[in-house]
């Protein structure tokens, strides 16, 4: 398999707070990342996809002025949820592919109080 | 458009028994890849198994095994000898075939399974 890295893997914060979640590939290098969110007991969805150097691609309804991502290496992106608001609460998961196959950072949850 | 449907929001099962996860997929793709992933309760994605569509064999992965009949674009997933580690929520992807680095994994809702003693 391959390894995903997630940090942190819990943090609280205060609303209107920017709170930045990094996401690396430990055994490999990813050109592109994806990053999803998951409410419990629900699916993934989809948010964007992080292409090193070069700007994110955003699902439909992602608003990208909030969820700012980066990936400015060819093992790390990073998502930063900017002026959280207590909606913004959920669990994010970032993947990557390796030889046609998605392997999973173990997550952040994130809640703003 | 690719969709995945997982019809069974829940399953249960005996210790050592066998059980089968539905799933049913939608693409106008004629080359493709599809998983399985188990998420126990620390929510970590594991890969379970996985199945190229070029492949008329069916994947198997220990107590793992698909059934893919891609006429009928169902893939389901037996779980042989059912553990009580196998509790978790199993999600069906899809993803394009190819070397598009950029095509992300599509998923359906889950089902989760519960194995009892």
């Amino acid at each position: 398999g391959a390894v995903v890295s997630q940090h942190p893997s819990w943090v609280i914060c205060k609303s209107g707070t920017s709170v930045k979640i990094e996401c690396r590939s430990l055994d490999f290098q990813a050109t592109t990342m994806f990053w999803y969110r998951q409410f419990p007991k629900q699916s993934l969805m989809l948010m964007a996809t992080s292409n090193e150097g070069s700007k994110a691609t955003y699902e439909q309804g992602v608003e990208k002025d909030k969820f700012l991502i980066n990936h400015a290496s060819l093992t790390l992106s990073t998502l930063t949820v900017t002026s959280a608001h207590p909606e913004d609460s959920s669990f994010y998961i970032c993947s990557a592919r390796r030889r046609d196959s998605g392997f999973f950072g173990p997550g952040t949850r994130l809640t703003v109080l | 458009a690719q969709t995945v449907t997982q019809s069974q929001p829940e399953m249960s099962v005996q210790e050592a028994e066998t059980v089968t996860l539905s799933c049913t997929y939608d693409t106008s793709e004629n080359n493709y890849y599809l998983f399985w992933y188990k998420q126990p309760p620390s929510r970590q994605m594991i890969l379970v198994i996985r199945q190229e569509a070029y492949k008329q064999q069916n994947a198997t992965e220990n107590r793992f095994s698909v059934n893919f009949q891609k006429a009928a674009k169902s893939f389901s997933l037996k779980i042989s000898d059912s553990q009580l580690g196998d509790t978790a929520m199993y999600f069906c992807a899809f993803m394009k075939h190819g070397s598009q680095a950029g095509t992300a994994l599509i998923f359906g809702k889950g089902t989760t399974l519960s194995v009892s003693s």
